[in-house]
């Protein structure tokens, strides 16, 4: 009964190569994210889709690429990748009160190191 | 943007003794989270408090909107609360910032 879950938990490729991260949440939530944790532990927040639209699309390179086939689903495909990238990625669902209001939860992150 | 800060940044604990955790922002927030970031990477929702005080536990937690601060607080501590401590806003509805995090570590 997984919440937000995350495939693959751990990713390493080449550089240059093109990857993509899945991510599936059953909570019925309208709104998903992805998340960036580096090296020192600091999480920044990438990309926020809300029942499959893009609201949030902070400064990302354009190799980086949010798919959402349906508000269950929010992927992540990343173009020509680079050393740099290396880092956690941490997908994250929240419901949209009235309020506009999130609480969010957090998929268990797919590391992933660039060679 | 908006700066979130958290104090301090590391923090040693004897088991068994008490510890409090501060999260400070510029700017008034929608929305202030806790999380606990476990040794084996997971993050783990521990309180949605933008306002007020909430228990859980050995855990609680106090936001302050009006001041611009949150407080966790953590009693008789375990060797299992050892990790990192981040607060997360959400700003201007859909602005998202994380504290730099408390790296506690509570020896046996």
């Amino acid at each position: 009964d997984t919440a937000v879950s995350q495939t693959p938990k751990y990713l390493v490729t080449q550089m240059g190569n093109d990857k993509s991260i899945k991510c599936e949440q059953n909570l019925g939530h309208d709104t998903m994210y992805w998340y960036k944790q580096d090296s020192k532990k600091f999480l920044k927040i990438m990309f926020s889709y809300n029942n499959k639209e893009l609201i949030i699309n902070e400064t990302v390179p354009n190799r980086f690429s949010p798919k959402s086939p349906d508000k269950a689903h929010l992927n992540l495909h990343i173009n020509s990748l680079e050393l740099g990238d290396s880092a956690v990625y941490f997908c994250a669902s929240s419901p949209r009160d009235s309020g506009g209001y999130n609480e969010q939860f957090f998929g268990p992150g797919t590391r992933l190191t660039v060679l | 943007g908006i700066q979130v800060e958290q104090s301090p940044p590391d923090l040693i604990l004897q088991e068994g003794a008490n510890s409090t955790l501060r999260c400070n922002f510029s700017d008034s927030v929608n929305n202030l989270q806790w999380f606990h970031q476990n040794p084996w990477g997971q993050l783990i929702n521990l309180f949605y408090i933008p306002s007020g005080t909430k228990q859980n536990g050995r855990l609680s937690a106090t936001t302050v909107a009006t001041e611009r601060y949150s407080l966790l607080y953590i009693s008789s501590s375990q060797t299992t609360d050892s990790g990192v401590y981040f607060c997360a806003v959400q700003y201007n509805f859909n602005k998202f910032y994380f504290g730099s995090g408390t790296k506690l570590n509570v020896k046996p």
